[in-house]
């Protein structure tokens, strides 16, 4: 079974842009969550959507959004990006039937905004 | 927000030697899990952990989830080369209508030397 993919890995934006990372679950899962790790915060949870419903959002501003489509894939948005937007974004999934979950993440998006 | 603490931060160890790692916390916890990042990738799941106190092992790692629901160890015996990483605590909340979240601990970053 495939893995969880992201795409893209890499990406370099300047302040102001908006950027859309993509991730596609685990076939199966139907949680998918978002995380942003920078050496300053470590892993910090964004959000989680379940069933194209956002669930669950962790402490950012606005700026950050997501969706979930009815295949489970899902993206993240940020808008008017900031110097302190570079990080690492992860993207997880999980099966959720049960209290028995565990999330498995992707190979991450790197983004770098200059 | 909750917090987890996890120590030591990093460890130089020379092959063969065993690791004890663990996580702290002030809040209670469904699961706790234990992740290993290698540079520019995402966590690997190593073990997930269900119950209070069960104690869970897979290969030459161990780890248990404390009977206060709220630490969890991990282990790693005869350590190799490719131990070499960083090791992250996670604690899993869970809720039925509203979703779940991943609080991770800042990482134990460990140098295994050959």
């Amino acid at each position: 079974k495939a893995g969880v993919t992201q795409t893209p890995r890499y990406l370099i934006k300047t302040r102001g842009q908006q950027v859309t990372l993509s991730c596609s679950p685990i076939s199966g899962h139907r949680s998918v969550s978002w995380y942003q790790q920078t050496p300053g915060q470590g892993l910090q949870f964004l959000f989680e959507y379940f069933s194209e419903t956002q669930r669950n959002k962790g402490n950012f501003p606005g700026r950050f959004s997501g969706r979930q489509f009815s295949n489970s894939r899902s993206e993240m948005n940020v808008s008017t990006l900031e110097l302190g937007d570079s990080a690492l974004y992860l993207c997880a999934s999980s099966f959720f039937d049960s209290r028995q979950e565990t999330q498995y993440f992707g190979p991450g998006t790197r983004l770098l905004v200059l | 927000g909750q917090q987890l603490n996890q120590s030591p931060q990093s460890m130089f160890i020379q092959e063969g030697e065993d690791v004890s790692m663990n996580c702290t916390s002030s809040s209670i916890f469904n699961t706790w899990l234990w992740y290993k990042q290698d540079p520019g990738e995402g966590p690997v799941l190593l073990i997930a952990l269900y119950k209070a106190g069960e104690l869970t092992s897979n290969g030459r790692l161990t780890a248990q989830f404390g009977i206060t629901r709220k630490d969890s160890f991990l282990n790693i015996s005869a350590s190799i080369p490719s131990d070499v990483g960083i090791y992250f605590c996670a604690g899993h909340l869970q809720w039925e209508t509203s979703g779940s979240r991943l609080t991770f601990g800042e990482g134990t970053q460990l140098t295994v030397n050959p």
